[in-house]
């Protein structure tokens, strides 16, 4: 079945600075790619997702890229404030089989100001 | 807005005590989900159901079983509770094939079994 894996499992930085968050996925099947964030005591909550046929997308300070032949893709943070300290979950699935996804196992980031 | 609801946000439990977690979704989704999360583990999937009576196991379903007698309502059981069942667990609903995939998640239930 599918693995993902997900590093760092922390990452700290500065205000300011940007955040990057990596993860690799094992099943060549895979084309749905959704990043969770979840902060501390509230529920996970998708702030973007790729498909296998988009290599990059970008919403406002986030942007995600996806190379299918590393089965490799990356959550990037520009500008970080306070408030994007939160936990981090990458995600993949086969698309059809109803969104059932596989998560990576978090990345836990913090924005010092 | 999609609401997921969670019949308990803190539960305490015996060892070897049954256990029902109810979780109820209002926006007529398909597909429904049982995850437990743990710290450096991520999310794991236990059960899923697409449909009404249909279920299929994740990734780590021992020790659970499920119900789906309503759409709306998806049940995870803890049929004899164990310490290591002690986690946080979240349900998830989301209509596969339409533009919008997120899952939406409740508020999770975080159990203690002593």
């Amino acid at each position: 079945g599918e693995n993902v894996e997900q590093h760092p499992s922390t990452l700290s930085v500065q205000e300011g600075d940007s955040a990057v968050i990596k993860c690799t996925y094992s099943d060549s099947a895979s084309n749905y790619f959704p990043w969770y964030k979840q902060e501390l005591g509230k529920r996970p909550q998708l702030i973007i997702d790729i498909r296998s046929n988009v290599g990059e997308k970008k919403d406002q300070r986030i942007a995600v890229t996806l190379n299918k032949t590393a089965k490799h893709f990356s959550l990037h943070i520009t500008e970080t404030q306070p408030e994007d300290s939160a936990v981090y979950f990458c995600a993949a699935s086969i698309y059809q089989y109803g969104n059932k996804l596989v998560f990576g196992a978090g990345t836990i980031l913090r924005v010092k100001s | 807005d999609v609401k997921v609801t969670q019949s308990s946000r803190y539960l305490v439990k015996r060892t070897g005590e049954k256990v029902f977690l109810e979780c109820v979704q209002d926006m007529d989704h398909e597909n429904m989900f049982w995850y437990r999360q743990d710290p450096g583990l991520g999310l794991r999937l236990i059960y899923f159901s697409y449909d009404v009576k249909m279920k299929e196991k994740g990734d780590i379903p021992e020790g659970y079983s499920v119900s789906r007698e309503k759409k709306e309502r998806f049940s995870l059981i803890l049929e004899s509770a164990s310490t290591n069942q002690t986690s946080m667990y979240l349900c998830a609903s989301v209509t596969p094939g339409g533009l919008n995939n997120e899952q939406f998640f409740g508020p999770g239930t975080r159990l203690t079994v002593l």
